[in-house]
């Protein structure tokens, strides 16, 4: 199994430009995470979806973020307009039960 | 409101040596807590887990106790080796309907010097 695959690695952008970061869960897994990681935060959970279904976007910062899951493959988190901010690194994880498996991250940076 | 905590920011330990890592939680309902490693750019790794009903978990290296009465969970790492530095995470959940929702500490930082 590819684990959990998120793009893009690395993405540099502008402040006020839409920044789109995408994930690509475990096959056969339910329940998918968006977390924001910075020092001052840590791993903080943005939104979760069980069955494709958002279940908690709580912790969203803001209107300017959104997260899709279209089907059981694919989610994608989306900032727009991004700011300085945002910069931190975004991860994706993906689990059936208790264990979540987590992507690579995304570093994002906003000039 | 930080329902795990996890209190040392960071540990320095020599190799061959015992490293325990600290947790500790606010919310009773919490029913199985794990574990994970993280290496700079990368994403964090599940190492251990144990459910509220055993009071320790062995995993090789690796053994989890947890103190229900006081809200604490530890990892023990023994020995150390210079490759187990790294990012540690304790993360716990509650009964949620099975959507694996993790509430995670704020992270330790390990280094094993050689």
């Amino acid at each position: 199994d590819a684990g959990v695959i998120q793009s893009p690695r690395h993405e540099v952008t502008e402040m006020g430009q839409e920044v789109t970061l995408r994930c690509k869960p475990i096959s056969g897994h339910n329940s998918l995470f968006w977390y924001r990681q910075t020092m001052m935060r840590g791993l903080e959970l943005l939104i979760y979806f069980n069955n494709n279904v958002p279940i908690d976007d709580s912790g969203m910062p803001e209107d300017r973020f959104s997260a899709k899951m279209p089907n059981a493959s694919f989610s994608t988190l989306k900032i727009q307009p991004s700011e300085p901010r945002d910069s931190a690194v975004y991860f994706c994880a993906s689990s059936k039960q208790n264990i979540q498996y987590f992507g690579a991250g995304t570093r994002l940076s906003v000039l | 409101d930080q329902q795990v905590k996890q209190n040392s920011p960071s540990l320095s330990v020599q190799e061959g040596r015992i490293s325990i890592l600290n947790c500790d939680y606010t919310n009773s309902m919490f029913d199985y807590f794990l574990w994970y490693k993280k290496y700079p750019a990368e994403g964090p790794t599940f190492l251990i887990s144990i459910s509220s009903i055993k009071d320790k978990n062995e995993d090789g290296r690796f053994t989890v106790f947890l103190n229900k009465s006081a809200k604490h969970l530890s990892l023990h790492i023994v020995p150390s080796q210079p490759g187990d530095s790294a990012v540690y995470f304790c993360a716990a959940s509650a009964p949620s309907g099975n959507t694996g929702k993790l509430i995670f500490g704020q992270g330790t930082t390990l280094q094993v010097k050689p």
